[in-house]
């Protein structure tokens, strides 16, 4: 699986609007862009996920950079529930590999 | 909303007992993933399992680990001399193969504690 960068922490006031980027220079054209969340003592669970097109959805959007080396997710109001680990992940549909590769993600800090 | 549900929640165990953790998938789901993180680590793959086989396994997966689905609903990691270094949270995972890849939906966890 293609390699991700992501920064190791952010923080964030409430309710304003978070932008969590992600670097993913060795993506391949088949690959998608998944993001998940970790809350503290939880699963991961699914945010978001895209190919070439911006995304949008009930919990975050998901803007693709024109040449797909970087993608950014983005939650339009902080609340203090979204405090989390949040990971960028490729996902091959031609590898024939289903798995997920996590990486160490963005610890999300949110200031009340 | 469906979900994927494990138990138990948390179990203590000696080192060297058998321990066997359970998962019902989604029920239309087709694969079946098992994944642990040991505390304040990433999270990280063990195995996949697909048509009543493993499909990937990584290195973390000896044989000291099976896994089995042992019915239409359930499926099950064995840990079956456990160590210390078990000790973790193991997350059961499931997919639904489509066109535009797969999404994977995660448990809550059962937390294994070996003492």
């Amino acid at each position: 699986d293609a390699k991700t960068t992501q920064p190791n922490s952010m923080e964030s006031n409430e309710e304003e609007p978070v932008h969590l980027p992600c670097n993913h220079s060795t993506i391949s054209g088949t690959d998608y862009i998944h993001w998940y969340r970790q809350l503290p003592s939880q699963g991961p669970e699914y945010v978001i996920h895209g190919l070439t097109s911006n995304v949008n959805n009930r919990m975050a959007s998901l803007a693709i950079a024109e040449d797909r080396k970087s993608s950014t997710l983005i939650l339009h109001r902080a609340t203090l529930r979204d405090a989390a680990v949040y990971y960028c992940i490729l996902r091959s549909t031609t590898s024939g590999t289903y798995k997920y590769i996590f990486g160490t993600g963005t610890r999300l800090k949110v200031l009340a | 909303e469906p979900e994927v549900t494990q138990t138990p929640s948390h179990q203590v165990t000696q080192m060297g007992q058998e321990v066997i953790l359970r998962c019902v998938p989604i029920s239309n789901h087709l694969y079946f993933y098992w994944y642990r993180q040991i505390l304040g680590q990433k999270v990280e793959f063990l195995v996949s399992f697909y048509n009543n086989e493993i499909s990937e396994k990584s290195e973390i997966f000896d044989d000291q680990f099976s896994v089995e689905r042992p019915d239409g609903s359930n499926f099950t990691l064995k840990i079956r001399s456990t160590k210390l270094e078990d000790s973790a949270m193991y997350f059961c995972a499931s997919s639904f193969i489509t066109s535009s890849g797969n999404t994977i939906y995660f448990g809550e966890g059962s937390w294994l504690t070996v003492v």
